[in-house]
């Protein structure tokens, strides 16, 4: 089955430091990938929607400068929280959609990654 | 405003016992549906999903899941847990409308007592 990679898969890095978070789909081709964030006993929001080769489209309320996000290549998708803050500490979960738009069954197929966890100090 | 329901924040039942997960949506067409589980610290997990034909759909561990158009839900079921189904599951909507986009439930936290 389609398999997605997260790496690292968790992290600590200090106030005021950036961090970077790679979304890899392993045997299948993305043009689109997600990028989730997933509070302690909360559910997933979406923050941004990352198609290859274009801009990514970030969700109300999501900072764009503050989550730079780049999908350079149909496999990989990147997510840098920059100048981190206490407050951005979470689980950041990645999906990636495959490409195979035939069928239904395949084409609103998303898989997910394992998740990061960012801890700011 | 458009949403996912899950009315159960958590849930304790006991081992062999029969489980249902409340999920309820209010997105206008036939959306495609999915119920996806998650242990601690870990992705997600899909166990269904529907898209059209049959409402009565299987996946994976034992799980199966109803769509009722008239009540707009997505309940989940399974006829006997097992102690390794604790976990947190999600309901999960794809409006069809939106380029794919997914809104999730808040999310019920199952317990299994020996």
């Amino acid at each position: 089955g389609a398999v997605v990679s997260q790496h690292p898969s968790w992290v600590i890095c200090k106030s005021g430091t950036s961090v970077k978070i790679e979304c890899r789909s392993l045997d299948f081709q993305a043009t689109t990938m997600f990028w989730y964030r997933q509070f302690p006993k909360q559910s997933l929001m979406l923050m941004a929607t990352s198609n290859e080769g274009s801009k990514a489209t970030y969700e109300q309320g999501v900072e764009k400068d503050k989550f730079l996000i780049n999908h350079a290549s149909l496999t990989l998708s990147t997510l840098t929280v920059t100048s981190a803050h206490p407050e951005d500490s979470s689980f950041y979960i990645c999906s990636a959609r495959d490409l195979d738009g035939r069928t239904p069954a395949h084409y609103y197929e998303q898989y997910f990654g394992p998740g990061t966890r960012l801890t700011v100090t | 405003a458009q949403s996912v329901t899950q009315p159960d924040i958590h849930i304790t039942v006991s081992e062999g016992a029969s489980l249902e997960l409340r999920c309820n949506y209010s997105y206008g067409a036939t959306p495609y549906l999915f119920w996806y589980v998650q242990s601690p610290g870990q992705g997600l997990q899909l166990l269904l999903k529907y898209f059209s034909g049959d409402t009565l759909v299987q996946g994976i561990k034992g799980f199966e899941a109803e769509f009722k158009r008239s009540q707009s839900s997505f309940n989940l079921r399974k006829p006997s847990v097992h102690w390794s189904d604790a976990a947190e599951y999600f309901c999960a909507v794809d409006p069809t409308d939106t380029g794919n986009q997914f809104y999730f439930g808040t999310g019920t936290s199952l317990t299994v007592i020996p």
